[in-house]
């Protein structure tokens, strides 16, 4: 069974940079795709993008200036870096597999809340 | 981006009685590879989502076959046969044809 374990810090103040990493637990990070989607309190979901095994990324044309994603394969992990952050990007973030051939995203961290305020 | 759109945004629901939640999307979902990358989610009260559904009707691993989905094109469904105390949460469609993926905004079953 696939778990996904997140983490990083939870407050931040505005300008600075958000980095949050997600652990891989029964399964290979170089196997899958990998997804990091936030939402914002009581909102809906939006997709901040994505790494391919050949660790090429996709990413949302909306943060796509200010993100990156990452994978250390030594570790079984992946990250999310978002710079410049605002109030606007307070939110709770999940990290998610997903299948290659459904393009479904199957399995999800626990989301890991972010809060940005001065 | 594409966008989905939800109907209705609440379904208050009586336990054991069918639930429908239908999901439209801007343009139609079907991939050039002629696969349609529409998905489900359930979002229970403080958890994250749980996919339910993937490519239209295919159910995910574990996930009870009350949960159908349905449809073709722009135009689908989520059908719960008959409602458990269990199923309250939102619920999202979400597709993954066009970059970006987009969601719903999500459709709340309540119990009546």
């Amino acid at each position: 069974q696939v778990q996904l374990q997140q983490w990083g810090a939870g407050l931040l103040k505005p300008s600075e940079t958000l980095s949050l990493t997600c652990g891989v637990y029964g399964g290979s990070v170089r196997d899958y795709y990998w997804s990091w989607i936030r939402q914002h309190p009581g909102k809906g979901l939006e997709w901040i993008g994505e790494i391919k095994p050949t660790g090429n990324t996709d990413y949302n044309p909306s943060l796509k200036s200010r993100v990156t994603i990452s994978v250390d394969t030594s570790k079984n992990q992946f990250s999310l870096e978002l710079t410049s952050v605002t109030a606007a990007d307070t939110a709770v973030y999940y990290c998610a597999r997903e299948e290659a051939t459904s393009w479904s995203l199957d399995y999800w961290g626990q989301g890991s809340l972010v809060t940005v305020s001065s | 981006d594409i966008v989905m759109t939800q109907t209705p945004l609440s379904s208050p629901v009586t336990l054991g009685q069918p639930a429908s939640i239908s999901c439209n999307s801007s343009q139609s979902l079907v991939h050039r590879d002629g696969n349609t990358y529409l998905s489900w989610l359930q979002q229970r009260p403080g958890q994250p989502p749980r996919l339910l559904i993937y490519k239209i009707s295919n159910r995910f691993s574990g996930v009870p076959d009350r949960f159908s989905g349905s449809g073709a094109g722009s135009d689908f469904t989520l059908k719960i046969s008959r409602v458990e105390a269990e199923d309250v949460g939102v619920y999202y469609c979400t597709q993954a044809t066009h970059n970006p993926w987009t969601f719903g905004q999500g459709t709340k079953v309540e119990i009546k």
